[in-house]
């Protein structure tokens, strides 16, 4: 069983598009972290988030802890955005990262 | 400040051999967690060190094991290597114990083939 599913597993946009990753989760979490992997592997974490919302720049984050489910939304979406979306969630019993299979992002100019 | 570094960024290996990865975190942060990227299982933890003791252990064989130094220097090593190892093995750097509260701070990575 997958504690962590992403949908869409791939996603196709015009530039300028607003878009949306959905992540839901089904263990106890004391944060959840989206984050950020371009071609070749480096990965940045984007946001860490345990309520609420978050924004930096185009990027905005929400999570909802009833729902066990957190959204990244891109707005005005640019070819530089193209890159894979993994959502992660740290476990608040066991202390382990379980990871979503991620979304591939491609941003079309 | 420099950010994490992994050694050697690739590595080729045959089966039955053994590997010593490095991770060299964030100066300052004194948590250092291991993960291994494969295409057919994505991200899975691997485990976590703090202050040189192993805090967290994901569910791999024991053929994986790991220590940090003093100086939060850390190094992974897989023993017996599979085919199935072939991997991108990440480590990520935090100030206090990874993942709760604390963001993480990856490095490039080491990719690993066995053959």
């Amino acid at each position: 069983k997958n504690e962590v599913e992403q949908s869409p597993q791939n996603l196709t946009a015009q530039e300028g598009e607003f878009i949306t990753i959905n992540c839901s989760y089904s263990v106890g979490i004391s944060a959840l972290h989206w984050l950020q992997q371009h071609p070749g592997g480096g990965i940045v974490s984007l946001f860490m988030l345990s309520s609420g919302k978050k924004k930096h720049g185009r990027l905005i984050a929400t999570i909802n802890i009833q729902e066990k489910h957190s959204s990244l939304h891109i707005t005005a979406s640019h070819p530089r955005d193209s890159a894979v979306y993994i959502c992660a969630v740290h476990s608040n019993t066991g202390n382990q990262f379980y990871f979503g299979t991620g979304t591939s992002l491609t941003v079309i100019p | 400040k420099a950010g994490v570094t992994q050694t050697p960024r690739y590595l080729i290996k045959t089966r039955g051999q053994q590997v010593t990865l490095s991770c060299s975190p964030i100066s300052g942060h004194r948590s250092v967690s291991w993960y291994q990227q494969t295409p057919g299982q994505g991200l899975q933890f691997l485990f976590e060190y703090f202050s040189e003791t192993q805090r967290n252990k994901g569910n791999f064989p024991g053929r994986f094991s790991g220590r940090q130094f003093s100086n939060s220097r850390s190094e992974m090593n897989v023993s017996t290597l599979e085919l199935g190892d072939s991997a991108l093995y990440l480590c990520a750097s935090s100030w206090g114990i990874g993942g709760g509260n604390n963001e993480q701070f990856f490095g490039p990575g080491t990719r690993l083939t066995v053959l």
